[in-house]
């Protein structure tokens, strides 16, 4: 079945060092992917998204890279600052009547608490 | 304002009573859905809507049933609230390129 994990249930970095967050995924017919970023007490944020047909994807600060082959998926921060400590989750897209975003799964999440 | 809003924020409920979940959005997006969040399990997909004539199971229907009114609401009711439906829900929207999630209902069932 499908399955979204996380290798790691929390990670702490130092102020302005870089973070990388890993998920793994079972399906491999799953042709896109996100990340969302979930601070205390709120609702999932978009962070960055990515399609099968990519093996990298950079936004502000943050780069998606896509392994197929192992089918991983990782979210780097550059220069993480306080305000990135939150709970990080990526979610895969299984199609639907041929949509693209048909219905999401997500992992487990990964808490990332960043110290001065 | 919020795009897309849940109410209420939290509440709390006892064993057997019927409790509906309400979720309204401006986003103008046809698809909705609802999750729930668990510690340590991410989130699950409990029903999901396409259109306004289209429901859908998600993951961990039972125990759970949708409405949706309109293009701009989408409502989860628990027929008869038991303990283990304690959670953090949430409610999302979507056009083809990502969900936008609700800022969640807080349900504790005693």
């Amino acid at each position: 079945g499908e399955s979204v994990g996380l290798h790691l249930p929390t990670l702490s970095v130092q102020e302005g060092d870089n973070s990388i967050i890993n998920c793994a995924y079972s399906n491999s017919a799953s042709d896109y992917f996100i990340w969302y970023k979930q601070e205390s007490g709120k609702g999932p944020q978009f962070i960055i998204d990515i399609r099968s047909n990519m093996d990298k994807r950079q936004g502000q600060r943050v780069t998606v890279l896509l392994n197929k082959t192992v089918k991983h998926l990782s979210l780097q921060i550059a220069a993480t600052q306080p305000g990135d400590s939150a709970v990080y989750f990526c979610a895969e897209n299984i199609k639907y009547r041929g949509s693209t975003l048909g219905r999401l799964y997500f992992g487990r999440g990964t808490q990332l608490t960043v110290w001065p | 304002d919020a795009d897309v809003t849940q109410t209420p924020r939290n509440r709390i409920t006892k064993t057997g009573k019927r409790i509906m979940l309400e979720c309204s959005q401006t986003k103008g997006h046809d698809r909705m859905y609802w999750y729930r969040q668990d510690p340590g399990l991410g989130l699950r997909l409990i029903y999901y809507s396409f259109d306004v004539k289209d429901i859908n199971k998600g993951e961990i229907s039972d125990g759970y049933s949708v409405s949706r009114q309109a293009q701009a609401k989408f409502s989860l009711s628990l027929e008869s609230a038991i303990p283990n439906q304690t959670a953090l829900y949430f409610c999302a929207t979507s056009d083809n390129n990502e969900q936008f999630f609700g800022p969640g209902t807080r349900l504790t069932v005693l």
